[in-house]
Formats: C-alpha cells, sequence, structure tokens
C-alpha cells in the first residue's frame, strides 16, 4: 500500500532532550516535507526536500533540522526542543513539488509535548 | 510567508444542508488544493484546481478557481455525518515551488 509513514504517533519529553521522528515513503517520490499544525494557525511548513541531498526552510524552520540522505526517508529533528514545539507534525511527499499536479500525501501525524 | 484567509473558521450545520466556504489570498496563486482532515489522520486531497476560472467537482463536492488567482471556494451539498472534520485550503505558486502555504481551515460539524 502507497504511504507515509510517520513514528512515533504520540511522544513525550522534555526541555532540551534531542528527537528525532522519522518519516518513509514508499512511492518513490522526489519530493519529501514537513509541518506543524496548531489551533487557529492551519499547516505551517518547517522543512521540504526537492530531492536527495536538497533541502531548504519553509515558513518556521527555527529549533528543527532535517536531512534527505535518502530519497524514501525526511527525519525531523529537534536538537533541544522547547515547549513551544508542542504541536501535531505532519511529513508529506508528492512525485515533486515543482508540478502542479503532483498533490501532497500525508502520514498520519506525530503528536509531540514538550514539558 | 504568503497569507492565506481562509472562512468561516467553523460551521455546524444540519444534515442535509448545503455548505460553503472560501479561501482568499493577497498573493497570485498558480494552483488550488482543498484537502480534508478527518480526526486523528492527516490531511487527504479532496480536489486540485489549476487554471483560473476552473469549476472542478467531485461527488457532492465542487470547487472553483478564483478569476483573479487570489481566492478559491469549496462547496459541499446535501450534508453527510461523514463529512465532518476539518477542510483546509492550500495554494501552491510558480514563484516558490515546493512551499504550499495552507489556510487555517474550516471545521465542519453536522447534526443529524
Amino acid at each position: 500500500e502507497a504511504q507515509v509513514t510517520q513514528n512515533p504517533r504520540y511522544l513525550i519529553t522534555v526541555t532540551g532532550k534531542k528527537l528525532t521522528v522519522t518519516c518513509s515513503q514508499n512511492m518513490n517520490h522526489e519530493y519529501m516535507s514537513w509541518y506543524r499544525q496548531d489551533p487557529g494557525l492551519g499547516l505551517r511548513q518547517i522543512y521540504y526536500s526537492m530531492n536527495v541531498e536538497v533541502t531548504d526552510k519553509g515558513d518556521v524552520p527555527e529549533g528543527y533540522k532535517v536531512s534527505r540522505k535518502e530519497k524514501r526517508n525526511f527525519p525531523l529533528i529537534l536538537e533541544s526542543p522547547s515547549p513551544n514545539q508542542t504541536s501535531l507534525y505532519f511529513c508529506a511527499s508528492s512525485l515533486s513539488g515543482g508540478r502542479v499536479n503532483s498533490p501532497l500525501h500525508f502520514g498520519n501525524g506525530t503528536r509531540l509535548t514538550v514539558t | 510567508g504568503q497569507q492565506l484567509n481562509q472562512s468561516p473558521q467553523s460551521m455546524f450545520i444540519q444534515e442535509g444542508e448545503d455548505v460553503s466556504m472560501n479561501c482568499t489570498s493577497s498573493s497570485i496563486f498558480n494552483t488550488w488544493l482543498w484537502y480534508k482532515q478527518d480526526p486523528g489522520e492527516g490531511p487527504v486531497l479532496l480536489i486540485a484546481l489549476y487554471k483560473a476560472g476552473e469549476l472542478t467537482s467531485n461527488g457532492r463536492l465542487t470547487a472553483q478557481f478564483g478569476i483573479t488567482r487570489k481566492d478559491s471556494f469549496l462547496n459541499i451539498s446535501a450534508s453527510i455525518p461523514s463529512d465532518v472534520g476539518i477542510y483546509f485550503c492550500a495554494g501552491g505558486s510558480t514563484d516558490s515551488w515546493g512551499k504550499l502555504q495552507f489556510g487555517a481551515g474550516t471545521q465542519v460539524v453536522v447534526t443529524p
């Protein structure tokens, strides 16, 4: 089944403890992206990757890192999480971020709580 | 980033009623997309629009790409309980490939 898989689904951590949220897609998509969803703010883009070894900042990149060493994986790294990073995170992929008829496929989300 | 204004923020409707929501932007988009998010899941694409003036239907859903390329609307006809969820608009621009902008979402609640 074609899908975007995020892990973990739920994560509670403490301020300053490094964490990684994994994202993997099995559709051979070139483009991958991370979003955070907060009430009243919709989905805001954190980082995106047009292809392997190519990453760019979205609208809210501060406090996050990403890497794209292979096509299928796009992990989101929080080196020193803070409470304002408590949010619902979504990974998404598409065939190509540069093609207009290349819709995004989303994972099921990771709910992160930083205390 | 670009600002997308989506309204209304929430809607409480009775089963069988029609639903209408819209998005406006301060900038021009080349693509408008409408997504639905069910509780506990990621957004799923409902309709994609690629040309100004385009009107596209998907079952009971109809969406239009505004002539000015700065707005789009989504209509749901004869709502049913499974229409409950959050609906998001999203806009894409050739000026910023890869950076899809999302609206804040419209929460739809359908009562029997």
